[in-house]
């Protein structure tokens, strides 16, 4: 398996515009997480799917983000609008039980608001 | 509620020598405790997971941790340090209670030649 596939690796894009960053995560896993990783606040995750159906979007920031998952090999984040303050590099994750087990990271998108 | 606590965000090691990483968690039911590692531009990747099966967990080269209930602490140990080991690590915990995974807020490691 080529492991948890992100795409882009980098994306650079204007204030208010709109962002779609995509997640094919390892064939057989069941979990998906999408994580940001800023200096400030560290890694934090924005929402986690089991069998396709969000289980926790706690920390998803606000309206302007949301996510689907609309199968077990492909998900999405999307941005809208988005802001200066989304910059950031955004992680997608798969694991096969759930957060108790290991969690196999994608190489991330790293965003630039400008 | 789960957290998670690592002191020192930066820790310096000459090359060969020990290797000690602080993690200190807190949670109201036995815990899973993992520490990952991240190298530059990339992904995190598992080190080693505790499950309550073995107190010293054995993790990818050559680390190890050791689940302390009395202390709530699983550091992060390695007997020689290597150029390679450079990176930031992040000791993480979860449960059944909650299922959500907390990770602390990491600390970079450098070793000088």
């Amino acid at each position: 398996d080529a492991g948890v596939i992100q795409s882009p690796r980098h994306e650079v894009t204007e204030m208010g515009q709109e962002v779609t960053l995509r997640c094919k995560p390892i064939s057989g896993h069941n979990s998906l997480f999408w994580y940001r990783q800023t200096m400030m606040r560290g890694l934090e995750l924005l929402i986690y799917f089991n069998n396709n159906v969000p289980i926790d979007d706690s920390g998803m920031p606000e309206d302007r983000f949301s996510a689907k998952m609309p199968n077990a090999s492909f998900s999405t984040l999307k941005i809208q609008p988005s802001e200066p303050r989304d910059s950031a590099v955004y992680f997608c994750a798969s694991s096969w039980g759930g957060s108790n087990t290991e969690a196999f990271f994608g190489q991330g998108t790293r965003l630039t608001v400008v | 509620a789960q957290s998670v606590t690592q002191l020192g965000s930066h820790v310096s090691v000459s090359e060969g020598a020990l290797v000690l990483l602080r993690c200190n968690y807190s949670s109201s039911v036995p815990p899973y405790l993992f520490w990952y590692v991240q190298y530059p531009n990339q992904g995190l990747q598992l080190l080693l997971k505790y499950t309550s099966a073995a107190t010293l967990v054995k993790g990818i080269n050559d680390f190890e941790a050791e689940f302390k209930k009395s202390e709530t602490s699983f550091h992060l140990t390695k007997p020689s340090a290597h150029m390679s080991d450079a990176a930031e690590y992040f000791c993480a915990v979860s449960d059944y209670a909650v299922d959500k995974v907390i990770f602390g807020p990491g600390t970079s490691l450098s070793v000088i030649p």
